[in-house]
Parts: C-alpha cells; sequence; structure tokens
C-alpha cells in the first residue's frame, strides 16, 4: 500500500465550475497536510496546508481535513483555464515527506 | 519566487559518474530536503537535513548522499550513477518542525546516458 493515494485523472472540468480533489493516506501518525500545483517542466508550488480536522478555505481554494477516515480534499471553486495542472497532495509523518502520484486537472474553457 | 535556488538547471552524465547538485535554502530556513521526481510520478523523498545533520531519509541507497553547511545550503551527491537516476531534482526548504511547510525550488534535471 502507497503513503499517499491520488486519482491521477485525468479531470476535466468546464470553467466556472468546481473541481474536487481526493487524497488518501496509510500513516495515522501524519500531523501535516499539504496540496502543491505543478504545471508541466516546472517544480511543485504550495496552494494550501492544514494541520486540523475540518475545512480550511483560502481564496477559490478549500482544504478538507478527515484524521478518522485519513482522507483529504482540495476544492477549488469558479475554476479557471490557469488552474490546469497537475495536484499533488503531500503528508508528513515525523521526518518523512510523502507525495502522492498526483492528479491531472483540466479547465476547459 | 520562493527564494530557493538550484545548480545547475540542467545536467547529462554518463552511467557510472558521479554528480553533485547545489541548493541554497530561503533565507531563515534552517531545514533542506531533497527529492527525486521521475516522469509522470510524484516527487520521492529522498533525505532531510536539519542544522547540518541528516533528520529523516527515504528509500534511496547509500550512493545518495547529503551535506548541509553551516549557512544551510545544501548538496546531493550520487555515486555511480544509473540510468534510472535520471530525473528531477527538487530540494526543498522550510524551518522544520512539526509543520514543516517546505518551498522548492526550481530543480535540476538530470539526464544520464
Amino acid at each position: 500500500q502507497k503513503e499517499v493515494e491520488q486519482n491521477s485523472g485525468p479531470l476535466s472540468v468546464p470553467e466556472g465550475a468546481i473541481a474536487s480533489l481526493n487524497c488518501t493516506y496509510s500513516d495515522r501518525g501524519s500531523q501535516s497536510f499539504f496540496w502543491y500545483r505543478q504545471y508541466s517542466g516546472k517544480s511543485p508550488e504550495l496552494i494550501m496546508f492544514i494541520y486540523s480536522n475540518g475545512d480550511k478555505e483560502d481564496g477559490r481554494f478549500t482544504a478538507q481535513l478527515n484524521k478518522a477516515s485519513q482522507y483529504v480534499s482540495l476544492l477549488i471553486r469558479d475554476s479557471q483555464p490557469s488552474d490546469s495542472a497537475t495536484y499533488l497532495c503531500a503528508v508528513n509523518p515525523s521526518n518523512q515527506f510523502y507525495f502522492g502520484t498526483g492528479t491531472s486537472l483540466t479547465v476547459i474553457p | 519566487e520562493t527564494g530557493v535556488t538550484q545548480s545547475p538547471t540542467h545536467l547529462i552524465k554518463t552511467r557510472g559518474q558521479q554528480v553533485t547538485l547545489r541548493c541554497s535554502s530561503q533565507s531563515g530556513h534552517n531545514t533542506v530536503s531533497w527529492y527525486q521526481q521521475a516522469l509522470g510520478q510524484g516527487p520521492q523523498f529522498i533525505f532531510q537535513y536539519y542544522r547540518e545533520e541528516e533528520n529523516g531519509r527515504g528509500n534511496f541507497p547509500p550512493r545518495f548522499s547529503g551535506l548541509q553547511f553551516p549557512n544551510y545550503s545544501s548538496e546531493l551527491n550520487v555515486n555511480a550513477l544509473e540510468l534510472d537516476d535520471s530525473a528531477l531534482y527538487l530540494c526543498a526548504s522550510s524551518l522544520g518542525g512539526d509543520k514543516n511547510i517546505q518551498y522548492f525550488g526550481a530543480g535540476t534535471r538530470l539526464s544520464v546516458l
């Protein structure tokens, strides 16, 4: 079992819609959870981080964490073509850092 | 712009050679982590340095080694290069600790022929 699992997609949504990205993790000791965006040929860019159960909102982005279900998600409201990228989920148990393989998102104008 | 700089940006080596990649951390950050990202995959954690000591390591062989200097910059060394070492190598800096919010440099693209 991989430490972090993501649906690789591709996920396509029309412009203006809500994109929902999901991630599950295996290490119950994980305390920190991150979402990164990676454009093709570029390095990962931090979008959101969350530590506590519940929702955390930042502009058009909302991260949701459920530690009991070992599940973290990212919602992107009013999706824009510029949001088209690969979204990486990452967890940080102790001094390790695990990334999922990423979900490819395409926002169709 | 994260303030994390990596050099070189691209590198071509042949199998069996050795390579050194460099990273300057963001000002104020004392923790540097290195990752290997193969095409179509997520970054794989190689190791983490905190105040010049390795304090976390992923599932990579000993031929992957590193250093962190007093100014918190870092090097990744890879000996006896193999074809499968061809990848994007990413450096990330952070303040470490429980939260460990990491910011990435632009990466070094290594090709092993």
